[in-house]
């Protein structure tokens, strides 16, 4: 079945730097690809997707790219900001979706 | 507003008692599925449903029921055979596709005490 790995567990950045998360995924049949913000004690909220037809897409201060051959996608987060805490989740979905384990994002003021 | 309602928010249950969870959305959704969520972990799939009257187990079925009698309610049973039931439980929904959103609820915290 599909594994999803998710690097780093925790990212501490500076307010207005740039947050970069990683993740890597195993079935190749996996062709969608959210990405889901959650802050505590509240249900995940998707923040951006990427479908495997397309290697990049950007919404404002958030973009996703998507390396099918390396089997790899990434979230990129700018000019970071304090309401940007929170832990992001990444999943593959192809026949159920499969999250990774999260990473705990920081944004130091 | 539409969305995915979850109760209770929070519940504390005794050793050995059953205790359900409710989910109800009122999106027209068709799949609806429960995940488990522990500290440190992603989200594990426990039981999802594609349509009225039928469900499937997840990855970690055991010691957990559900039912779908009806298309806007999916609720979840913790029994006494779920070995270690204290964690965060999230109910979500999608229109049918794999490919799209899944919308999730608040969250219920289950502690056995």
């Amino acid at each position: 079945g599909e594994n999803v790995e998710q690097h780093p567990s925790t990212l501490s950045v500076q307010e207005g730097d740039s947050a970069v998360i990683k993740c890597t995924y195993s079935d190749s049949a996996s062709n969608y690809f959210p990405w889901y913000k959650q802050e505590l004690g509240k249900g995940p909220q998707l923040i951006i997707d990427i479908r495997s037809n397309v290697g990049e897409k950007k919404d404002q201060r958030i973009a996703v790219t998507l390396n099918k051959t390396a089997k790899h996608f990434s979230l990129h987060i700018t000019e970071t900001q304090p309401e940007d805490s929170a832990v992001y989740f990444c999943a593959a979905s192809g026949q159920n979706f499969v999250f990774g384990p999260g990473t705990r994002l920081s944004a130091l003021p | 507003d539409g969305g995915i309602t979850q109760s209770p928010k929070y519940l504390f249950r005794k050793e050995g008692q059953n205790v359900t969870l409710s989910c109800e959305q009122n999106l027209n959704h068709d799949a609806m599925y429960w995940y488990r969520q522990d500290p440190g972990q992603g989200l594990r799939l426990i039981y999802y449903s594609q349509i009225v009257n039928d469900f499937q187990k997840g990855d970690i079925a055991e010691g957990y029921s559900v039912s779908r009698e009806k298309k806007e309610s999916f609720p979840l049973t913790v029994t006494s055979a779920q070995k270690n039931p204290t964690a965060f439980y999230l109910c979500a929904s999608t229109a049918g596709s794999n490919t799209g959103e899944l919308f999730f609820g608040e969250g219920s915290r289950l502690t056995v005490l």
